[in-house]
């Protein structure tokens, strides 16, 4: 059973470039997020959406940063323009929402690196 | 803000020791206690979780210990194997609120053999 699937796993753009960071959550999950992890701040949550819909972006750093779910097997996070600061592996995972304790599947992550 | 403090950064133990990393929390809602091992190139994937109800959780050589009053909860590695060098990472959160996940920073293992 294949689990969260990341694209690509390594990018690496100039400044001002737009990246899109891709993220196909595991079959029958309705609940999909993206974390961003560095050094300096460790993981933080991006964005929350439950059955497609953005419940939660107030991790979102700044407008440049958008993400979307068109579908439930299908997510991007998209970067424009992209800086240096950007640089940092970023996550997508996925649950299946119920009323527990939902556990979080990570992917592989994609490493960003902005010149 | 970092709601979950996690030590310590880093932890050499030679095979067959004991591996200890400790965090603190500070929000009394969180209900919900998962530890994460990622592996380098890896995303994290979940290891063992306790929930504040009971005071410890052993789950073959992971053991959770919890203490509620002090807000702290611990990861016990017993015979630490080189195959456990990884990150652990802790973290918190309200069980019903998924994206309220706040976790440590992490601690990075290594199991020299």
């Amino acid at each position: 059973d294949a689990g969260v699937i990341q694209s690509p796993r390594h990018e690496v753009t100039e400044m001002g470039q737009e990246v899109t960071l891709r993220c196909k959550p595991i079959s029958g999950h309705n609940s999909l997020f993206w974390y961003r992890q560095t050094m300096m701040r460790g993981l933080e949550l991006l964005i929350y959406f439950n059955n497609n819909v953005p419940i939660d972006d107030s991790g979102m750093p700044e407008d440049r940063f958008s993400a979307k779910m068109p579908n439930a097997s299908f997510s991007t996070l998209k970067i424009q323009p992209s800086e240096p600061r950007d640089s940092a592996v970023y996550f997508c995972a996925s649950s299946a929402r119920t009323s527990g304790y939902n556990e979080q599947f990570f992917g592989p992550g994609t490493r960003l690196t902005v010149l | 803000q970092q709601q979950v403090k996690q030590s310590p950064q880093s932890l050499i133990v030679q095979k067959g020791g004991i591996s200890i990393i400790n965090c603190a929390y500070e929000n009394t809602a969180f209900d919900y206690f998962p530890w994460y091992q990622q592996f380098p190139g890896k995303g994290p994937a979940l290891l063992i979780a306790i929930r504040p109800d009971v005071s410890e959780k052993k789950e073959g050589r992971f053991t959770i210990s919890f203490n509620k009053s002090a807000k702290q909860f611990s990861l016990h590695i017993m015979d630490s194997q080189p195959g456990d060098s990884a990150t652990y990472f802790c973290a918190a959160r309200r069980g019903s609120e998924d994206n309220d996940m706040r976790f440590g920073a992490g601690t990075r293992l290594t199991v020299k053999p």
